[in-house]
């Protein structure tokens, strides 16, 4: 077990241009999440995957944001036209549910975003 | 809702002295609290869980903390810190939606 992996870890953009991000979760989760942090703050809950199905975004999602799980597997996280504001760590974390049992949830080592 | 309020931004504390981080929540429903270490650059590692049972909670490293109804607090102590525990340090909330709700921090410092 290699625990939840993110790719890249630093990403410098211009502001308008789209990034992707990549979180690869503890194989066995089945819920991935997505969180943004900035600066001096605790992480904010974007939005999270029950296996392929995207359960809940938070209004922090706006529609310049997608997010995708396909097969249930990894996740990729899409700003398009980036602004300053979105420049943060973004986090991800899996879980595994069993039932309606929720356990911990594993942290990536985050993606930190620079919109210049 | 769920909120949750970490009292103390930054506590600097001497090595081998004990140390309370403070935790309070408020929600309307049964939760699960957390608390997570964070240093520099670095994603969150999970320090302790309070899910059901026992009110007092052990984690790795050393650090404790209590689940408390009534007061809604759930406090991180250490009876003796260490350098390598100069760190940022979350406390979270999750309800039955699950996400977790983080408060702000508190950084850590332990000076020699």
């Amino acid at each position: 077990d290699t625990g939840v992996s993110q790719d890249p870890r630093h990403k410098i953009t211009k502001r308008g241009q789209n990034v992707t991000f990549r979180c690869d979760p503890i194989s066995e989760h089945n819920r991935l999440y997505w969180y943004r942090q900035t600066l001096g703050q605790g992480p904010e809950f974007l939005t999270y995957f029950q296996n392929e199905a995207q359960l809940e975004k938070s209004r922090l999602l706006s529609d310049r944001f997608s997010a995708e799980r396909p097969k249930g597997s990894f996740s990729t996280l899409e700003i398009q036209r980036t602004e300053q504001g979105d420049s943060a760590m973004y986090l991800c974390a899996s879980s595994l549910l069993v039932g309606d049992k929720a356990y911990e949830q594993y942290f990536g080592p985050g993606t930190r975003l620079t919109v210049t | 809702a769920q909120s949750v309020t970490q009292l103390d931004s930054q506590v600097p504390v001497f090595e081998e002295a004990p140390v309370e981080l403070r935790c309070n929540y408020s929600s309307s429903v049964s939760v699960y609290l957390f608390w997570y270490v964070q240093y520099p650059n670095q994603g969150l590692q999970l320090l302790l869980k309070y899910l059901s049972g026992s009110t007092l909670v052990k984690g790795i490293n050393g650090f404790e903390a209590e689940f408390n109804k009534s007061q809604t607090s759930f406090h991180l102590r250490k009876p003796s810190v260490h350098i390598s525990d100069t760190a940022e340090y979350f406390c979270a909330v999750s309800g039955s939606a699950r996400q977790l709700t983080f408060g702000s921090g508190t950084q850590l410092t332990v000076l020699p």
